[in-house]
Order: C-alpha cells, then sequence, then structure tokens
C-alpha cells in the first residue's frame, strides 16, 4: 500500500526558533498533501491542504505566517514552524492522496516540544 | 458547523469479546463517513468507510452501518483480538471534498 514518512519523528526546539517537519509520499506521487494538528485527547484538526506547485490553503483560524508550508515536488511537503512558542507544541500529522488512489494516506506524526 | 462526536475510551475488553465503539454526527447534507485505526507508531489507517445511508462498511471483521435517521456510525467486531488494541478514528467528508473531520480517537485495548 501506499506509505507515507515524517521527519522528525520528535522534536524539541527553544521557545523563538523554528523547526522544518518532512512529509514525504514514499511510493506515489501525492498532488495533495494536509497537514493536521491534534492536541492531547482530542481531534485531529486540519491545519492546512497543499496541492504541488501552488500556496496551501489553510483553515480558518491557522496563521500562515507562523505555519509555512511547501509543497514543491510530488513527493514532499514541509511545514516549518516559525518563531515557534511553548503553545505550538503538539503532535503534527501529514497526510498524502492522489487523484487515483480516493483516500488520504497517514504520515506517523511528529511530536513538537517547545521549551 | 459539521462534527463528530465518539465514545471517550479506553475501552477495555477481553480477548473475544464483542465491541462497539459509538459515533455520532453533524453535517450539512450527506458527508461520507470512515474509520480509521491507528497501531502504536504507526500512521492512521482506513479501516473501513460508507458513502450513503444504509450502506455498511466492513474490513477485517470490522463493520459499521451509515445510519442517517439517527446520525451515527457505529463500529462493531463480533470477537476482538489482542491485535486490535489500537486508537479507532470516527471521521466524516462532505461530498465532493477531500476535507476529513475527526472525532476524538477511542482507545481500545484488549487483553488475553
Amino acid at each position: 500500500g501506499a506509505v507515507v514518512s515524517q521527519h522528525p519523528s520528535w522534536v524539541i526546539c527553544k521557545s523563538g526558533t523554528s523547526v522544518k517537519i518532512e512529509c514525504r509520499s514514499l511510493d506515489f506521487q501525492a498532488t495533495t498533501m494536509f497537514w493536521y494538528r491534534q492536541f492531547p485527547k482530542q481531534s485531529l484538526m486540519l491545519m492546512a491542504t497543499s496541492n504541488e506547485g501552488s500556496k496551501a490553503t489553510y483553515e480558518q483560524g491557522v496563521e500562515k505566517d507562523k505555519f509555512l508550508i511547501n509543497h514543491a515536488s510530488l513527493t514532499l511537503s514541509t511545514l516549518t514552524v516559525t518563531s515557534a512558542h511553548p503553545e505550538d507544541s503538539s503532535f503534527y500529522i501529514c497526510s498524502a492522496s492522489a487523484e487515483d488512489l480516493y483516500e488520504q494516506y497517514f504520515g506517523p506524526g511528529t511530536r513538537l516540544t517547545v521549551t | 458547523g459539521n462534527s463528530v462526536t465518539q465514545m471517550e475510551g479506553p475501552v477495555t475488553l477481553s480477548e473475544e469479546a464483542f465491541l462497539t465503539i459509538n459515533c455520532t454526527y453533524t453535517a450539512t447534507g450527506y458527508p461520507s463517513l470512515f474509520w480509521y485505526v491507528q497501531y502504536p507508531g504507526e500512521g492512521l489507517q482506513l479501516l473501513l468507510k460508507a458513502t450513503k445511508a444504509d450502506d455498511k462498511g466492513s474490513n477485517k471483521g470490522f463493520e459499521a452501518t451509515y445510519r442517517k435517521e439517527t446520525t451515527s456510525f457505529h463500529l462493531e467486531k463480533g470477537s476482538v483480538q489482542v491485535s486490535d488494541s489500537a486508537v479507532y478514528f470516527c471521521a466524516l467528508s462532505e461530498k465532493n471534498t477531500d476535507k476529513l473531520i475527526f472525532g476524538t480517537g477511542t482507545r481500545l485495548q484488549v487483553f488475553p
């Protein structure tokens, strides 16, 4: 089946620094990638949708200047959390889909801790 | 807006017990409904889905029926195994969109 990886799986950074999370589709070309955020004991919340080669579409309430999303190729999307603060600590999950796959395939997630 | 509500866990069962995880939804129109499973250390995987009222999704012994009258999509399995221990997420998507709206997830623990 289709496989999506994320890197890193776990990261700690200091307040005020930026951190980049990668999402890769390993065995298919992902025309669309999604980024979610999950707080403990809460739902996955969609942050943004990105299509290869175009700007991401952010959900209401998500700061596009803080959460920079790049989908430069059909196998890679990145999420950069800029000037991170402790309240950005969360579990970030990506998923990918393609026109012929009819479902989203999820990465294992990245746990971000901002100290 | 659209939302999904599922029972809080953890659900703790002995092997071969019957499983029900409740899921109800609020949506305009007629959404598609999904159950995803997340095994420890892995990403979410689609378990089953139903795209219209009265459809029954099934996979790996799990079943769920799209009930429009009660806006529900409860997950059931007749005899759980230890290997079914995971977190289960109910989700919906509106017609003609790729966006998924998730419930909070229910952790299932099955003991031998």
